[in-house]
């Protein structure tokens, strides 16, 4: 069975601040890692994927994760939030074309 | 390039009642997902289509709930009746083979 856990459900940064959003995966063969963010009253958008090869991928809006297999991790980060940034960011685990596993998502709150 | 295009965003209506969600999808994308967010149970992957044949429907929370994908370009999910519980935002999301899904923006159901 695969599953994905974000232990933190809320997490408040300051503008410019760094970010860092935690994602632990459970998944019996080679994962495919996705992050997607979600503003309020939207659908996901895709920030980043990983399928294969260098495990540090870069995403779009200045963000990057790393895959630790070690760890089964698949953290987030951003070296400089903006006000923009506030939204809610889910990690997924699955197959890139089915059965997508989504954890429940961090809350990021961006304080001036 | 148009996005995945649900329709309608919002929907309010009494118990008992037939509720339709439509959903299109993403031009040349042959795979179609039908998903439920709620506050206790997250992004639940409800349905799946390939190739508008369904593949796997187990997550489809009983026989209140039905999905159809008469062609590449169109897709409804059904519920009658509905109950409260059924209150949430509902997704769609497609793709193509080898790539990412794409989400629509969501209908939000409220069941009263």
């Amino acid at each position: 069975a695969q599953s994905v856990t974000q232990p933190d459900i809320h997490i408040t940064v300051s503008e410019g601040a760094s970010l860092e959003l935690r994602c632990n995966y459970s998944y019996g063969a080679t994962p495919y890692l996705f992050w997607y963010v979600q503003s309020p009253g939207q659908g996901l958008q895709l920030l980043l994927k990983y399928f294969s090869g260098d495990t540090l991928v870069q995403g779009i809006k200045g963000f990057e994760a790393e895959f630790k297999r070690s760890q089964s991790s698949f953290n987030l980060r951003k070296p400089s939030v903006h006000w923009s940034d506030a939204a809610e960011y889910f990690c997924a685990v699955g197959n890139i074309d089915y059965k997508l596993s989504f954890g429940a998502g961090t809350t990021v709150t961006v304080r001036a | 390039d148009a996005g995945v295009i649900q329709s309608p965003r919002h929907e309010v209506t009494e118990m008992g009642q037939e509720v339709t969600l439509r959903c299109k999808p993403i031009s040349g994308h042959n795979s179609l997902f039908w998903y439920r967010q709620t506050m206790m149970r997250g992004l639940e992957l409800l349905i799946y289509f390939n190739n508008n044949v369904p593949i796997d429907d187990s997550g489809m929370p009983e026989d209140r709930f039905s999905a159809k994908m008469p062609n590449a370009s169109f897709s409804t999910l059904k519920i009658q009746p509905s109950e409260p519980r059924d209150s949430a935002v509902y997704f769609c999301a497609s793709s193509l083979d080898g790539q990412p899904q794409h989400f629509g923006d969501g209908t939000r159901l409220s069941i009263l």
